[in-house]
């Protein structure tokens, strides 16, 4: 079981908005970055966002990241079904160990 | 282009040893901190193992600490990691990533490019 919790599933119709939550801890969350990523089936993961909100090159702004307190949240906006994928959140802990999330299988209805 | 490419991986008996490699190109590869990231078989991600740029500091997952070593070879653009004492729940596809980190008063850690992953399976 992650230290970091996500919920298993999400799911939305195509050109609707979806939100996945991550939480965790003062260790954690509540006082680090988080980033985000996304694998698409059979794929490496890829960065989409980093230090809480930010976006790489590339990375259209669809892709939003938060964060307040000890959770963070990835949006994603006008969804396509080529987002179908899992997403996973990660950061630093004061154990000096990195840590994902359990992951969030999106499924665009 | 940041390009990633393990190899190393196979299988191997439980108790047994295996090295995996990353070669890197398209970044100063002394320059940046690299990892190690595995996935079980239909499971999520798991952290194993960091290296900062010049090598002087290496981080490990307490699932494989004292069993795993990470190490980078500057002078070959390539990353290694040495995994000894190997068990069945070590099965999994192993990413190399290149990393940005910083540690202290609001800490990051970035995986900004990966590999394709090299597939490694533990069992007799």
């Amino acid at each position: 079981q992650s230290v970091l919790t996500q919920p298993p599933s999400v799911s939305a119709a195509p050109g609707q908005k979806v939100t996945i939550s991550c939480s965790g801890s003062s260790s954690n969350i509540g006082n680090n970055y988080v980033s985000w990523y996304q694998q698409l089936p059979g794929t490496a993961p890829k960065l989409l966002i980093y230090e809480n909100n930010k976006r790489p090159s590339g990375i259209p702004d669809r892709f939003s990241g938060s964060k307040s307190g000890t959770s963070a949240t990835l949006g994603i906006t006008g969804l396509q079904t080529g987002d179908e994928a899992d997403y996973y959140c990660g950061t630093w802990d004061s154990s000096l160990s990195a840590l994902f999330g359990g992951g969030t299988k999106l499924t665009v209805l | 282009e940041v390009q990633l490419l393990e190899s190393g991986g196979g299988l191997v008996q439980p108790g047994g040893s295996l090295r995996l490699s990353c070669a890197a190109s398209g970044f100063t590869f002394s320059s940046y901190a690299l990892s190690w990231v595995r996935q079980a078989p239909g499971k999520g991600l798991e952290w194993v193992s960091a290296i900062s740029g010049s090598g002087g500091s290496t981080y490990y997952a307490d699932s494989v600490k004292g069993r795993f070593t990470i190490s980078r070879d500057n002078s070959k653009n390539t990353l290694y990691l040495q995994m000894n004492s190997l068990r069945a729940e070590d099965t999994a596809v192993y990413y190399c990533a290149k990393t940005t980190y910083y540690y202290g008063s609001g800490s990051y850690v970035n995986f900004d490019y990966w590999g394709q992953g090299t597939l490694v399976t533990v069992s007799s």
